[in-house]
């Protein structure tokens, strides 16, 4: 079975732009979750959708939004770049099916504010 | 403030040496993972821990799960270069949300 999937790995943009990231989940997996990870900060939960539902939501400004597709491939959209969201941005899949809750990461997208 | 305390934060060891990871809360879990993660790279799951009590073994590792299902421990034997990385605890509640302790980052010195 093919892993979680991220595009792109790296990305530079400068403060005032806005980013999508994109995320394919693997095969059968139907939650995929978001997350920001910063040497400061660690990891922070964004949020997670369900079925094209966001059914969780971190502690972020409304500048990071989200969406899932009806294939379950999930994007994350930052608009208004600002230098502090420089950071690895991971996605997470998971089957709500299993009796054990356990995510799967991706290799991260790294994005770089200028 | 972290839901999952992890300490230490930073552990330097040479190789060979043992070497225990704690992780920590006030809250009870369902379920409890860690993972490793190496620079630039997603975190791998290393293992998954549900019954309150139960300790796990993959080769080298040692995961135990605390009897009231609010922390766990990490241990490794004769620790190799290859285990350098930042090794995250996660619990998940009885809604399956996850919360990530901030990590151990274990630095195998040869």
């Amino acid at each position: 079975k093919a892993g979680v999937t991220q595009t792109p790995r790296y990305l530079i943009k400068t403060r005032g732009q806005q980013v999508t990231l994109s995320c394919s989940p693997i095969s059968g997996h139907r939650s995929v979750s978001w997350y920001q990870q910063t040497p400061g900060q660690g990891l922070q939960f964004l949020f997670e959708y369900f079925s094209e539902t966001q059914r969780n939501k971190g502690n972020f400004p409304g500048r990071f939004s989200g969406r899932q597709f009806s294939n379950s491939r999930s994007e994350m959209n930052v608009s208004t770049l600002e230098l502090g969201d420089s950071a690895l941005y991971l996605c997470a899949s998971s089957s709500k099916r299993d009796p054990i809750f356990e995510q799967f990461f991706g290799p991260g997208t790294r994005l770089t504010v200028l | 403030t972290q839901l999952l305390e992890q300490s230490p934060q930073f552990l330097s060891i040479q190789e060979g040496e043992n070497l225990t990871v704690y992780c920590n809360s006030s809250s009870v879990f369902s379920s409890l993972q860690w993972y490793r993660q190496e620079p630039g790279e997603g975190p791998v799951l290393l293992v998954t821990v549900v019954t309150g009590g139960e300790v796990k073994k993959l080769k080298r590792l040692t995961f135990q799960f605390g009897d009231a299902r609010k922390d766990s421990s990490l241990h490794i034997t004769a620790a190799q270069p290859g285990d350098t990385g930042l090794y995250l605890c996660a619990g998940a509640n009885n809604n399956n949300d996850m919360r990530f302790g901030a990590g151990t980052r274990l630095t195998v010195k040869p």
